[in-house]
């Protein structure tokens, strides 16, 4: 089964709108951590924003947040004010277990273009 | 600033070929990470290794391997290299034990084998 279930290959928002990244995920652990990375076109992966499984608050990072509902399994990036160079894939990823040892799983990406 | 440089960008390789990929991290990270992406696939987890010499196998090892023998570099050996293993190849690490640290990447790799 697919941990980490991302059902937008593809989203088109106008510039200065708002947008929700869809990602639900699939674990028996108590203890994980969820994360977004966006990919530009040159390819390299920056980190956005994390989650614990224990947070009680929904995580914030400037003009990102992550919508967090644990009953639903449901870790999803909202961007607020969109801009053009938010144009990029988004990966959702999660870590299983408390340790930084182990590496992250990751969903298929979702493609976001905004538009002028 | 943590830095993850991968030794090139862009490679072409002959199938059979024995091919090497270099990763080097400049932040004394303990966690070292090789991933390749596909498109609609996502980063699937090749091999990590959480110190010198110790290497654990991902969820697609086959047909690869891995070296660390110092802390700051890990390399990825294509030991006869395939046309399915055409892709993108990214190596990240992180630091220590944290589950809350974010991984490192590196610029990648894009592999052509023909």
């Amino acid at each position: 089964a697919q941990k980490i279930t991302q059902t937008q290959p593809g989203m088109f928002v106008q510039e200065k709108e708002a947008v929700t990244l869809d990602c639900t995920y699939d674990t028996s652990d108590q203890s994980y951590g969820l994360f977004w990375y966006k990919q530009p076109s040159s390819g390299e992966m920056i980190f956005l924003i994390y989650q614990g499984s224990y947070d009680e608050q929904n995580a914030t990072e400037g003009r990102y947040s992550l919508n967090f509902q644990k009953a639903r399994k449901s870790a999803n990036l909202v961007i607020s004010a969109s801009q053009l160079g938010d144009s990029a894939m988004y990966f959702c990823a999660m870590r299983e277990g408390l340790t930084g040892r182990r590496a992250l799983t990751f969903g298929s990406g979702t493609r976001l273009q905004v538009q002028p | 600033d943590v830095k993850v440089t991968q030794s090139s960008r862009y490679l072409v390789k002959r199938t059979g070929e024995k091919v090497f990929l270099e990763c080097v991290q400049d932040m004394d990270h303990e966690n070292m990470f090789w991933y390749r992406q596909d498109p609609g696939l996502g980063l699937r987890l090749i091999y990590f290794s959480y110190d010198v010499k110790m290497k654990e196998k991902g969820d697609i090892p086959e047909g690869y391997s891995v070296s660390r023998e110092k802390k700051e570099r890990f390399s990825l050996i294509l030991e006869s290299a395939s046309t399915n293993q055409t892709s993108m190849y990214l190596c990240a690490s992180s630091p220590g034990a944290g589950a809350s640290l974010e991984q490192y990447f590196g610029p990648g790799t894009r592999l052509t084998v023909t």
